[in-house]
């Protein structure tokens, strides 16, 4: 079956950094998506990953292993306002999106 | 409007009655998507419409359908609700169904009771 597995929750301080790990197992892999969801509104896109590696986005950093079906989402320099959910997703072989179900973040003063 | 929109922003629904969520889009999508989101559970797709004049069957697709008559809109239709059907409903729309990014409505949350 196709599966997306993320923590629940995580907390980390203001200006720290903090890593949001996902594995993933799906039907065919068209590539990873990472949104933002701040409570109660609509999700954000973030990042894609399709090859291997890193891709960096001002304070916000995506990470691809194909051969492991793992991702990572590095936040840097974190903000009160970074306090969300955040939600993994893999596109499969079908282009349909298999989403975890979102790790809240609590950013602590 | 610019993006997504969705109407009405929520709904206190009786058991049984029928309902229609919509969904208008004006970034000349091609792709739009109905989503449920449940607590604790990831978003599951309902249906899907990779062009105008076609729909497909998501992961949870009972219950529910679909029409897509032009590129603009996507209604979803519960033709009669139940209580299992209580959730956040968002819209989703992307260029096509391989492009990268979906962009989201606000959401409509529905309530059955």
């Amino acid at each position: 079956g196709q599966n997306i597995d993320q923590p629940t929750e995580m907390t980390a301080t203001e200006g720290a950094i903090v890593q949001i790990n996902c594995t993933y197992q799906t039907s065919g892999f068209n590539g990873l998506f990472w949104y933002q969801q701040h409570a109660g509104e609509a999700p954000t896109f973030l990042s894609y990953n399709v090859l291997d590696g890193l891709e960096e986005k001002g304070r916000f950093s995506s990470f691809l292993s194909r051969s492991k079906g793992y991702s990572y989402l590095l936040l840097k320099e974190l903000q009160m306002k970074d306090s969300a959910s955040y939600l993994c997703a893999a596109m499969d072989s079908n282009y349909q999106l298999i989403w975890g179900a979102g790790t809240k973040l609590i950013i602590k003063p | 409007i610019a993006g997504i929109t969705q109407a009405p922003t929520s709904q206190i629904l009786a058991a049984g009655r029928r309902m229609t969520l919509r969904c208008t889009q004006d970034m000349r999508h091609n792709a739009m998507y109905w989503y449920r989101q449940d607590l604790g559970l990831g978003l599951r797709l309902i249906h899907y419409s990779n062009t105008a004049g076609t729909t497909g069957k998501g992961e949870v697709p009972d219950g529910y359908s679909v029409s897509r008559a032009n590129t603009d809109d996507f209604p979803l239709t519960l033709a009669s609700a139940v209580p299992s059907q209580t959730s956040v409903y968002f819209c989703a729309s992307s260029g096509t169904s391989e492009n990268n990014e979906q962009f989201f409505g606000p959401g409509t949350r529905l309530t059955v009771l």
